[in-house]
């Protein structure tokens, strides 16, 4: 069965430093990978998504990930944060498709000045 | 251009009634999900639908069913309400291979 792992629940760092959210997964086949973020009383929002091809994938607001098979991450970067970051950050895993991810339990993200 | 919209945001319902979630979407999208989100335990996905007419279970199914009759709309509806079916619930739809647009949720208390 699939399976993903956001082992820190709750990450602190200050304004302008760099951010990594780790994402472990577990999967038979080719994963499809993403990346959503969660503000207070909201939605998720897509930030990216990994099917092929290169392994370090682009998303919105400068976020970036990438995607190492060998230990089955695909972890969340970003240089340099801002306080507007702050939110929840999801990591899903699925097959080809949308209709089984599976989301791991979410990073919350806070910002110091 | 709306997105995807849930009626109502918010609901108290006391154990034993039913009600029924409304999900619209304008993106002409096939794919239609319903998650609930609970404290610790991320996205949880309740029943999703490939296309107009049809629906699937997903990881949390009982307790709940739903209807696509149109294929702008996905309708989740409680039968009767628990106690342990209080969450936050979400809706979204996608195109197949892309990423999910998510509605603002619907926030359901069982008292």
């Amino acid at each position: 069965a699939q399976s993903v792992t956001q082992p820190d629940i709750h990450i602190t760092v200050s304004e302008g430093a760099s951010l990594e959210l780790r994402c472990n997964y577990s999967y038979g086949a080719t994963p499809y990978l993403f990346w959503y973020v969660q503000s207070p009383g909201q939605g998720l929002q897509l930030l990216l998504k990994y099917f092929s091809g290169d392994t370090l994938v682009q998303g919105i607001k400068g976020f970036e990930a990438e995607f190492k098979r060998s230990q089955s991450s695909f972890n969340l970067r970003k240089p340099p944060v801002h306080w507007s970051d702050a939110a929840e950050y999801f990591c899903a895993v699925g097959p080809f498709g949308n209709e089984k991810l599976t989301f791991g339990t979410g990073t919350r993200l806070t910002i110091i000045p | 251009n709306a997105g995807v919209t849930q009626t109502p945001k918010f609901r108290v319902l006391k154990t034993g009634q039913s009600m029924t979630l409304l999900c619209a979407q304008d993106m002409n999208h096939e794919y239609m999900y319903w998650y609930r989100q609970d404290p610790g335990m991320g996205l949880r996905l309740i029943h999703y639908s490939v296309g107009e007419g049809t629906t699937a279970k997903g990881e949390v199914p009982d307790g709940y069913n739903v209807s696509r009759l149109k294929k702008q709309n996905f309708l989740l509806g409680l039968e009767s309400a628990a106690p342990s079916q209080t969450s936050v619930y979400f809706c979204a739809s996608s195109l197949r291979k892309e990423g999910a647009f998510f509605g603002q949720g619907t926030r359901l208390t069982v008292v």
